[in-house]
């Protein structure tokens, strides 16, 4: 079935690094969306992206929908602790099926 | 204020029982989901439903059942089928299934068999 690729599985960053996460798909996408999960939480919804080439911003987050809407973006610039978690990538594809990405683990190093 | 209650937070069972993981949404969305979530992966789709008394199997419903007699409420039965349960469940809703919302995810349930 169709998936959604999403790389790096896991990142260790020092606080203040910058850090990303990609989501690739073989097929259109019509809209992605991103969540995160904190540790022992739940996904909480980030942002919709729906337009080719569209970029986003939320304070230190950086959002983008490739032009071919087929791959995404989440940039997050000077890591604080409070960003530690996993950030999933979802899009939905021409069903209206959201296909999850396996998440990228935000770690802070000590 | 508004959201999705899941219960319990934890839940133990022995191999053989049925257990009903409970969801309710307080949110008038329309749509409903059952995900799975094990160790260090990603969500998998079990069941969903976009209006009362229908509802569709996801990628791994063997296993599970489901109802959604109220637009409130969609609780999930894992039976005794399911070979291999102990996972974390998330429940989650939408204002439809169409292209424009973001889901709103419960706090979710730990199931253990023992």
């Amino acid at each position: 079935g169709q998936q959604v690729m999403q790389i790096p599985q896991y990142q260790h960053v020092q606080e203040g690094e910058d850090f990303t996460t990609y989501c690739n798909s073989s097929t259109t996408l019509s809209n992605i969306q991103w969540y995160k999960q904190r540790p022992g939480g739940h996904p909480v919804f980030l942002i919709q992206l729906v337009k080719s080439g569209e970029v986003k911003k939320q304070k230190r987050l950086t959002f983008q929908f490739g032009e071919a809407k087929k791959n995404s973006s989440l940039h997050i610039t000077a890591t604080q602790t409070t960003d530690v978690g996993t950030y999933f990538c979802a899009g939905r594809d021409s069903n209206y099926q959201l296909i999850w990405g396996a998440g990228t683990k935000l770690i802070i190093k000590p | 204020d508004g959201g999705i209650t899941q219960s319990p937070k934890y839940l133990f069972r022995k191999e053989g029982q049925n257990v009903t993981l409970s969801c309710e949404q307080n949110l008038n969305h329309d749509a409903m989901y059952w995900y799975r979530q094990d160790p260090g992966q990603g969500l998998r789709l079990i069941y969903y439903s976009q209006i009362v008394n229908d509802f569709q199997k996801g990628d791994i419903a063997e296993g599970y059942s489901v109802s959604r007699e109220k637009k409130e409420s969609f609780p999930l039965t894992v039976t005794s089928a399911q070979k291999n349960p102990t996972a974390f469940y998330l429940c989650a809703s939408s204002m439809r299934d169409s292209a424009a919302y973001g889901y709103t995810f419960g706090s979710g349930t730990r199931l253990t068999v023992v």
